[in-house]
């Protein structure tokens, strides 16, 4: 089955700064890979997602880029700010396979003031 | 507004004792699916279900079960909790139809097994 691989774990930076979050996937027939966001004590929210056949998408200051070729995608997250303070995810799945997500093991970004 | 609600929102349970969660959208979504989220293990498939009396196994179905009576509850069930068990559990529902795959999520059970 597919395995989802994010790094780093835990990433701290100063406000204001950019955030890069970084996800490998194995199965080559993965065909969207959405990106949540967590905040404490609530359920994961979907911020962002990027199907296979565009290579990058943005919506104000975050973005996606994938790499098919590669099988790795990646969130951006520029002028960083407080409330980006949260644990995000990231998924890929098989549209043919029913909507099923596999996530990443989860990324903590805490934005300093 | 439509939404997905969870409950109960916290649980402490013993070793041994049957145990179920409740879920419930309001979105006449299809499919429903269950999480468990565990330090670095992100969120890993329980069951999924893509409709009345449909229901799939996951990534890590031991020991748990669902069942799909109508289109708006998917309650998940331990048969007999054991302390591995003890994790914040979400469920999450997604429409069918169309191209969309967003998968709204519910606020968690955070459940403990003694």
């Amino acid at each position: 089955g597919e395995n989802v691989e994010q790094h780093p774990s835990t990433l701290s930076v100063q406000e204001g700064d950019s955030a890069v979050i970084k996800c490998t996937y194995s199965d080559s027939a993965s065909n969207y890979f959405p990106w949540y966001k967590q905040e404490l004590g609530k359920g994961p929210q979907l911020i962002i997602d990027i199907r296979s056949n565009v290579g990058e998408k943005k919506d104000q200051r975050i973005a996606v880029t994938l790499n098919k070729t590669a099988k790795h995608f990646s969130l951006h997250i520029t002028e960083t700010q407080p409330e980006d303070s949260a644990v995000y995810f990231c998924a890929a799945s098989i549209r043919a396979a029913g909507n099923k997500l596999t996530f990443g093991g989860g990324t903590r970004v805490l934005v300093k003031p | 507004d439509a939404e997905i609600t969870q409950s109960p929102r916290h649980k402490i349970t013993e070793t041994g004792r049957q145990v179920t969660l409740a879920c419930h959208q309001t979105w006449n979504h299809n499919n429903m699916f269950w999480y468990r989220q565990d330090l670095g293990h992100g969120l890993r498939l329980i069951h999924y279900s893509y409709g009345v009396q449909d229901t799939n196994k996951g990534e890590v179905s031991d020991g748990y079960s669902v069942s799909r009576s109508n289109t708006e509850d998917l309650p998940l069930t331990l048969e007999s909790a054991a302390s591995s068990q003890t994790s914040v559990y979400f469920c999450a529902s997604s429409d069918s139809a169309g191209a969309l795959n967003e998968q709204f999520f519910g606020p968690g059970t955070r459940l403990t097994v003694l």
